[in-house]
């Protein structure tokens, strides 16, 4: 079974701060690996995805297969980017059920 | 961009009675839907997958007699709680699978509050 990790439930940064939210995962297979925000009072949407290898609001995430890791990066937080990150696993070949992680709330102090 | 909505936001129901929760893709056409339960401060638990024309597939430990789903057309899954009792009264969330150029991508729905009295 598949199982995402992300170690901590809370972190606080000051703006213009470097943030690296961080998720583990552990599967056996080649899976897709997400990263979804959910803002205050507003649903939940998509931020990344390992496969794109794109940039959204200034937000990277690498897939480290070696490591299992897919951390979510970026170089200067701003208060805008306060918000609640979700990392999720899909196991790909065909099943595009989510397994989340429990989620890190993320705080940028102005 | 792509929409989805549920519906009701929120409910209140007597222990004992049925609630009907709606998801609609708005303005695309979603073959699996995904429903979700989240308690407060913990993440999102899968619950089942709905796909449309076909039963459900439920997760392991979700009972499909309690939680009946009905995908009945391209653009609305239904999730039935019956017979709720205090202890389902969480947060409900539908998401729909769509396909786009970057691949595929699960829209989410606002949610649904159910509290059961």
């Amino acid at each position: 079974a598949q199982r995402v990790t992300q170690p901590e439930k809370l972190l606080s940064v000051f703006k213009g701060a470097p943030v690296e939210l961080k998720c583990n995962y552990s599967y056996s297979g080649s899976p897709e690996l997400f990263w979804y925000v959910q803002y205050s009072r507003q649903r939940l949407q998509l931020l990344l995805r390992h496969i794109s290898r794109e940039s959204i609001k200034g937000f990277t995430a690498d897939l480290n297969k070696g490591e299992t890791s897919f951390h979510l990066k970026k170089p200067f937080a701003q208060e805008e980017d306060s918000a609640m990150y979700y990392c999720a696993l899909s196991p790909g070949a065909g099943s595009y059920q989510l397994t989340f992680g429990k989620g890190t709330k993320l705080s940028v102090i102005p | 961009g792509a929409v989805v909505s549920q519906h009701p936001s929120w409910v209140i129901c007597k222990s004992g009675t049925s609630v009907k929760i709606e998801c609609r893709s708005l303005d695309f056409q979603a073959t699996t839907m995904f429903w979700y339960r989240q308690f407060p401060k913990q993440s999102l638990m899968l619950m089942a997958t709905s796909n449309e024309g076909s039963k459900a597939t439920y997760e392991q430990g979700v009972e499909k007699d309690k939680f009946l789903i009905n995908h009945a057309s391209l653009t609305l899954s239904t999730l039935t709680v019956t017979s709720a009792h205090p202890e389902d009264s969480s947060f409900y969330i539908c998401s729909a699978r769509r396909l786009a150029g970057g691949g595929e991508t699960q829209y989410f729905g606002p949610g649904t509050r159910l509290l059961v009295l």
